[in-house]
């Protein structure tokens, strides 16, 4: 059973660019979802997409979009980077069911620092 | 608006002696509760969880216990062993509305010394 990875694991960006972060979702997991880790604090739910689509966002703004593929792997895009965009962001994938969804299984987060 | 906290930011306990890690939380909605560990340089990995129907949860060295009333949750392991030392992150969601969404407190970290 192949775990979630993500990719790349480092990236440097300047303020004002855009960047783009990949995750390869667990096999058999149909759900992804993305949180972002800023130093000391706990991760915080950025959205979740189901089967292609996006279902539920936490509190970030538009520039934060996402994709979910055909075989389940995942994009976060990020436009017009900020300097408090600086964090770890990890990916999360789950089973949904009719019972939902609850056990997200975490990939090793891409670190992501804006200059 | 911090609705999942975790007041102790670091725990210190000997090899064998149990750890105690508390949570908090202010929305009387979630319905489910996780616990999570995470190494450095890895992502979180799934501890054990807890159904709010439930006070109690276990598996092997580690017990979840659960106080709607005051909503407080606490993860005991026992005993310690060196390997347990992580940070422990306490996650909550509300299951009949975006269940996907966890909300996670800032983390314990857990040092546990010979």
């Amino acid at each position: 059973e192949t775990g979630v990875t993500q990719s790349p694991t480092h990236l440097i960006k300047t303020r004002g660019q855009q960047v783009t972060l990949r995750c390869s979702s667990q096999s058999g997991h149909n759900t992804v979802s993305w949180y972002q880790q800023a130093l000391g604090q706990g991760p915080q739910f950025i959205f979740q997409y189901y089967r292609e689509e996006e279902n539920g966002r936490g509190n970030f703004p538009p520039r934060f979009s996402g994709l979910q593929f055909p075989n389940y792997s995942s994009e976060l895009n990020v436009n017009a980077l900020e300097l408090d965009d600086s964090a770890l962001y990890l990916c999360a994938s789950s089973l949904a069911t009719g019972l939902g969804s609850y056990e997200q299984y975490f990939g090793p987060g891409t670190r992501l620092t804006v200059t | 608006d911090q609705q999942v906290k975790q007041n102790s930011p670091s725990l210190s306990v000997q090899e064998g002696r149990i750890s105690i890690l508390n949570c908090d939380y202010t929305n009387s909605m979630f319905d489910y509760f996780l616990w999570y560990k995470k190494y450095p340089a890895e992502g979180p990995t799934f501890l054990i969880s807890i159904s709010s129907i439930k006070d109690k949860n276990e598996d092997g060295r580690f017990t979840v216990f659960l106080n709607k009333s005051a909503k407080h949750l606490s993860l005991h392991i026992v005993p310690s062993q060196p390997g347990d030392s992580a940070v422990y992150f306490c996650a909550a969601s509300l299951t009949t509305d975006s269940w996907g969404k966890l909300q996670f407190g800032a983390g314990t970290q857990v040092v546990v010394t010979p």
